[in-house]
């Protein structure tokens, strides 16, 4: 499976301000995928990172909220915009092969919006 | 688009005994049936998956079985361990079509 670093792992926000959330995968791979995984819940698939196109949004998501960026086959960046205490939760990037379903996951982001 | 229910929520069993945790989905066209474990603070771990053209998938401790008449999919872990307490999540996806629509998640204490 593809070794996935994820960053930051941690971070505490302020309303009405942006972060940005990298993900780097040491192998090239088809397709990356960005979810929302808010306490205690399951996880919920914000978007999907296309390379060299823009992202496929889920329906509730919109790229002004949450745009996403994918210049290679290794590399996307999710940023979660203006900020609110709604967005305190944890965001996880996944990855798959060409051709395969299989997801290997990121070690997340919790993010703590005040 | 896809929808699929898990049960139970929580499940508590004597350690030893075995836990079964069922899935059930809403479309027909879905192929690729993975599960994952998630421990507290941890990122989902892919433990087991099975298509469609398969009834049944063993790996050790753990199986999955399917049945797509019913359009149901079951992770059956047998003799569980203190390490088995998690939450699981079951998932569904489509040919050519790589998203995955999770379950709620089931969350299992093995009781020492």
């Amino acid at each position: 499976s593809a070794v996935i670093s994820q960053k930051p792992s941690r971070d505490i926000c302020q309303r009405g301000t942006s972060l940005t959330i990298q993900c780097q995968v040491d192998s090239q791979v088809t397709m990356m995928f960005w979810y929302r995984q808010q306490p205690g819940q399951s996880l919920t698939l914000i978007a999907t990172a296309n390379q060299g196109s823009e992202a496929t949004y889920e329906s509730g998501f919109v790229i002004d909220k949450f745009p996403i960026s994918r210049p290679n086959l290794t590399f996307s960046t999710l940023t979660v915009s203006n900020m609110s205490p709604e967005d305190s939760s944890i965001y996880l990037c996944s990855v798959s092969a060409a051709g395969s379903n299989i997801q290997y996951f990121g070690a997340g982001t919790r993010l703590s919006v005040l | 688009g896809e929808n699929v229910e898990q049960h139970p929520s929580t499940l508590s069993v004597q350690e030893g005994d075995s836990a079964v945790i069922k899935c059930t989905y809403s479309d027909s066209a879905s192929n690729y049936f993975p599960w994952y474990k998630q421990e507290l603070g941890k990122r989902p771990q892919l433990i087991i998956d099975i298509r469609s053209n398969v009834g049944e998938k063993k790996d050790q401790r753990i199986a999955v079985t399917l049945n797509k008449t019913a359009k149901h999919f079951s992770l059956h872990i047998t003799e569980t361990q203190p390490e088995d307490s998690a939450v699981y999540f079951c998932a569904a996806s489509t040919a050519g079509n790589e998203k995955l629509t999770f379950g709620t998640g089931t969350r299992l204490t093995i009781i020492p």
